[in-house]
């Protein structure tokens, strides 16, 4: 089965630091797309950054970046310059095939002033 | 520009009762999915459509059925709700999983 885990549950930063929230999947599949999902206290989920699995180059989106390591099954998301509304739980996401996604329990983070 | 609209936002049912959740799109997707969002468990899926006139089964479909007449729409129902169907539930479209889900704004349901 395939599946996407997330091991830190929550993490807590000081605004403007740097944080990274880790992601591993499994798959036995070549090519597939990987997604960070922001969902902040507002419920609403918000598409964060995307990764195509056949692509070496890591996706950047302003301050959101990732480390994708394919052979390691690792999908990290870099927050730099953390901002107050920030605070959201991160939702990793991976192709499941059949035009579906399975997502990780998610880590809550915050950011403190 | 709606999106993905779900109506209700919130909801109470009694152990038993029945209801319906609706999900519309403006976007002309193709794919509508159902998830369910549970403390320390993120999303699941629920069910799924791939196309107008198609459903199939996701991760936990028991006790939930759906059906996908119009293409703009995907309706999700609970025959008889049990308190383990308290949850968040989301539904979420696409044109295709390389652009990822567009999702509604959820429906809080509560089973007593």
């Amino acid at each position: 089965a395939q599946t996407v885990t997330q091991s830190q549950p929550e993490m807590s930063v000081q605004e403007a630091e740097t944080v990274t929230l880790s992601c591993t999947y499994d798959t036995s599949e070549s090519n597939y797309y990987l997604f960070w999902y922001k969902q902040p206290p507002s419920r609403q989920m918000i598409l964060v950054i995307r990764q195509e699995a056949y692509k070496q180059q890591n996706a950047t989106e302003n301050r959101f970046s990732v480390n994708f390591q394919k052979a390691a099954k690792s999908f990290s998301l870099k927050i730099s310059d953390s901002q107050l509304g920030d605070t959201a739980m991160y939702f990793c996401a991976f192709e499941q095939g059949a035009q579906k996604l399975v997502f990780g329990q998610g880590t809550r983070l915050t950011i403190n002033p | 520009n709606a999106g993905v609209t779900q109506t209700p936002k919130f909801r109470v049912l009694k152990t038993g009762q029945s209801m319906t959740l609706l999900c519309a799109q403006d976007m002309n997707h193709e794919y509508m999915y159902w998830y369910r969002q549970d403390p320390g468990m993120g999303l699941r899926l629920i069910h799924y459509s791939v196309g107008e006139g198609t459903t199939a089964k996701g991760e936990v479909p028991d006790g939930y059925n759906v059906s996908r007449l119009k293409k703009q729409n995907f309706l999700l129902g609970l025959e008889s709700a049990a308190p383990s169907q308290t949850s968040v539930y989301f539904c979420a479209s696409s044109s295709g999983i390389s652009y990822g889900y567009t999702f509604g704004s959820g429906t809080r349901l509560t089973v007593v």
